[in-house]
């Protein structure tokens, strides 16, 4: 069975600067779609950015870009010029392209992400 | 108006109580989902609806109890509850469950947060 791991419960980053959330992902499958959702306090979960398993070029989405390395199962999220806005849980999750439904997702259990003004 | 509404935000029931939670979307999505999310445990899909019908159940105790009248409108019905039911369940829609189509975003509620006494 496929897991998603973020490591970092909490992280802490100055307003403007850059940071990285964690995650890595435990598969036998070759094709998969990994995700990071952003839930704020109290607010909805949104879709922050997408990365299908075949592309090789890492996606990026404005100040959003992630660092896919397939053969090390990791999927990271760098957010550059931080904003009070990004201050969220961030969810990294898994969809395998085999079997399932959209909704099938395996998430990891979030990284609290706070910013410091 | 956000494109996902779940009522109510908060219910507090004992646990020989009977009450649901009101899922409505106005994405003019087919599909429908109800999540559970715990204190640091990782989101888990409960039940898919597509076009009305559900498709999954990922072996959720029959004290919970899914409706879907419409590809717009998602209950889940309560009974007899457990503490341990305690959570914030999340509601999201898709343009379709069926895993070739669409992007694979979800688009979640603000969820309602369960406390069973």
């Amino acid at each position: 069975a496929q897991t998603v791991t973020q490591s970092q419960p909490e992280m802490s980053v100055q307003e403007a600067e850059t940071v990285t959330l964690s995650c890595t992902y435990d598969t036998s499958e070759s094709d998969y779609y990994l995700f990071w959702y952003k839930q704020p306090p109290s607010r909805q979960m949104i879709l922050v950015i997408r990365q299908e398993a075949y592309k090789q070029q890492n996606a990026t989405e404005n100040r959003f870009s992630v660092n896919f390395q397939k053969a090390a199962k990791s999927f990271s999220l760098k957010i550059s010029d931080s904003q009070l806005g990004d201050a969220a849980m961030y969810f990294c999750a898994y969809r395998s392209e085999y079997g399932g439904s959209q909704g099938n997702l395996i998430f990891g259990k979030g990284t609290k992400l706070s910013v410091k003004p | 108006e956000t494109g996902v509404t779940q009522t109510p935000r908060h219910l507090v029931m004992g646990m020989t109580n009977k009450k649901s939670l009101k899922c409505e979307q106005h994405l003019g999505h087919n599909a429908m989902y109800w999540y559970k999310q715990s204190a640091k445990k990782p989101l888990e899909l409960m039940f898919v609806y597509n076009f009305k019908e559900q498709t999954e159940n990922n072996s959720v105790p029959s004290r919970f109890s899914p409706e879907c009248p419409n590809s717009s409108h998602l209950f889940l019905h309560l009974h007899t509850l457990q503490p341990e039911d305690s959570a914030l369940y999340l509601c999201a829609s898709s343009q379709s469950a069926a895993r070739e189509s669409g992007n694979g975003e979800l688009f979640f509620g603000e969820g309602s947060r369960l406390t069973v006494l």
